[in-house]
């Protein structure tokens, strides 16, 4: 079947550096993406999204880079604090009617990010 | 605002019994999400609606688990019986139009059940 998933599961990384979290997806409708940080006992919170129709977007911090060539989705996050540990989530949509609300979330990675 | 409050945050109960989660959506929200959280399974979406009709239930496990939404502002996710591998996170979330036109989910802070 169809599935979003993470390369790695943990990343750990020193104060100060920059994090790479990737994500690979295997659906070639899917046309929107969303990456979402999840801290310890909270919901998933949003971070920043792209559509299928940029390659690269930019936040405060936080950039999210989309090759659509691969089906590959990276969020890099600039200057790595100790408030950055979460889990990572990278989400699809398709876009269509029926699953315009539909996100398919792949499986997180853990990072940690050492003082 | 409050933001999604879903209650309660904790629920332990014995296998056979019923179980009831509870959402309230943020206000002027029009799309209500439940969602299951497990290490094996992640982050599924079990079922949403759209001004208090269900939409998608396609992701509800089977007929044990009930979701109803009887206004805008109140939604329950049932479950019974409650059986041991029902322990999970559920997740209540609410959007203010479609995610495919850039409407952002917002999540509530879970209920963590556990089913002895």
């Amino acid at each position: 079947g169809e599935s979003v998933g993470l390369h790695l599961p943990t990343l750990s990384v020193q104060e100060g550096d920059n994090s790479i979290i990737n994500c690979a997806y295997s659906n070639s409708a899917s046309d929107y993406f969303i990456w979402y940080k999840q801290e310890s006992g909270k919901g998933p919170q949003f971070i920043i999204d792209i559509r299928s129709n940029m390659d690269k977007r930019q936040g405060q911090r936080v950039t999210v880079l989309l090759n659509k060539t691969v089906k590959h989705l990276s969020l890099q996050i600039a200057a790595t604090q100790p408030g950055d540990s979460a889990v990572y989530f990278c989400a699809e949509n398709r876009g269509e009617e029926t699953s315009g609300s539909r996100l398919t979330f792949g499986e997180g990675t853990q990072l940690t990010v050492n003082p | 605002d409050a933001g999604v409050i879903q209650s309660p945050r904790h629920e332990v109960t014995e296998m056979g019994q019923e179980v009831t989660l509870r959402c309230k959506p943020i206000s002027g929200h029009d799309y209500l999400f439940w969602y299951r959280q497990t290490m094996m399974r992640g982050l599924e979406l079990l079922i949403y609606f759209n001004n208090n009709v269900p939409i998608d239930d396609s992701g509800m496990p089977e007929d044990r688990f009930s979701a109803k939404m009887p206004n805008a502002s109140f939604s329950t996710l049932k479950i019974q019986p409650s059986e041991p591998r029902d322990s999970a996170v559920y997740f209540c979330a609410s959007s203010g139009g479609l995610i495919a036109t850039n409407e952002k989910l917002f999540f509530g802070s879970g209920t963590q059940l556990s089913v002895l």
